[in-house]
């Protein structure tokens, strides 16, 4: 596609509901990340995915997060038993290579009631 | 962990004045960039810096990084309302599997 695109543009959940946000990269890239954004605040990093290498999962802030993968395609963001607390923006991103611009998706709002 | 501090945390200028925003970070870096981000939704990259560089411009923004004093600064000159944003730096760490990391961001308002 011409950009980094996501779905839903907006969820809105009840709280120890699970959800799933999807994120599809730009074709050819190898790179995709995955941040949270609480209002007003700077990005989070939450999960980095590089080809087929194992995933850096060191900002995922519990168990209830994870995010797979399928080679270089499509990432889904499972949020379980969600909570308040993890109301925010989840923005999505994918690059060439780590070390390149990262180009974002418009991100998912995320709000648990 | 390593991370960018953006400075000043707000800025409001008038339309027409030039915008200085400043980026501090801990540990040795590969690169610098600098994003913007409108109405709290997708980044957009502005301009990368490597480590070996020491200035750089894109149209109106000009980028500085001073590695000894690990900072960066963007520059902004004659702004518009439309450059009404947040802007993020981002680094990436020189060792380690850490990705970019980003600061706070600076709030920037144009005032027409």
């Amino acid at each position: 596609g011409a950009g980094v695109s996501q779905s839903p543009s907006n969820k809105v959940t009840e709280k120890g509901k699970d959800v799933e946000l999807r994120c599809d990269p730009i074709s050819g890239h190898t790179a995709l990340y995955w941040y949270r954004q609480r209002l007003g605040q700077g990005l989070e990093f939450l999960i980095y995915f590089q080809g087929n290498s194992a995933p850096d999962k060191s900002g995922l802030p519990s168990d209830r997060f994870s995010a797979e993968r399928t080679g270089e395609s499509v990432s889904t963001l499972t949020i379980q038993r969600t909570q308040q607390e993890d109301s925010a923006v989840y923005l999505c991103a994918s690059s060439l290579g780590r070390y390149n611009e990262q180009f974002f998706g418009p991100g998912t709002r995320l709000t648990v009631l | 962990s390593q991370q960018g501090e953006e400075d000043p945390q707000a800025l409001s200028i008038q339309e027409g004045e030039n915008a200085t925003m400043n980026c501090s970070y801990k540990t040795s870096i590969n690169n610098l960039q600098w994003y913007r981000q409108n109405s709290g939704r997708g980044l957009v990259h502005l301009i990368l810096i490597r480590s070996n560089e020491r200035e750089k411009h894109s149209g109106r923004l000009r980028v500085t990084l001073d590695t000894s004093k690990k900072s960066s600064s963007l520059l902004i000159t004659a702004s518009r309302a439309a450059d009404t944003a947040s802007y993020f730096c981002a680094t990436d760490a020189y060792s380690g599997n850490t990705p970019l990391v980003f600061g706070k961001g600076t709030r920037l308002s144009v005032i027409a």
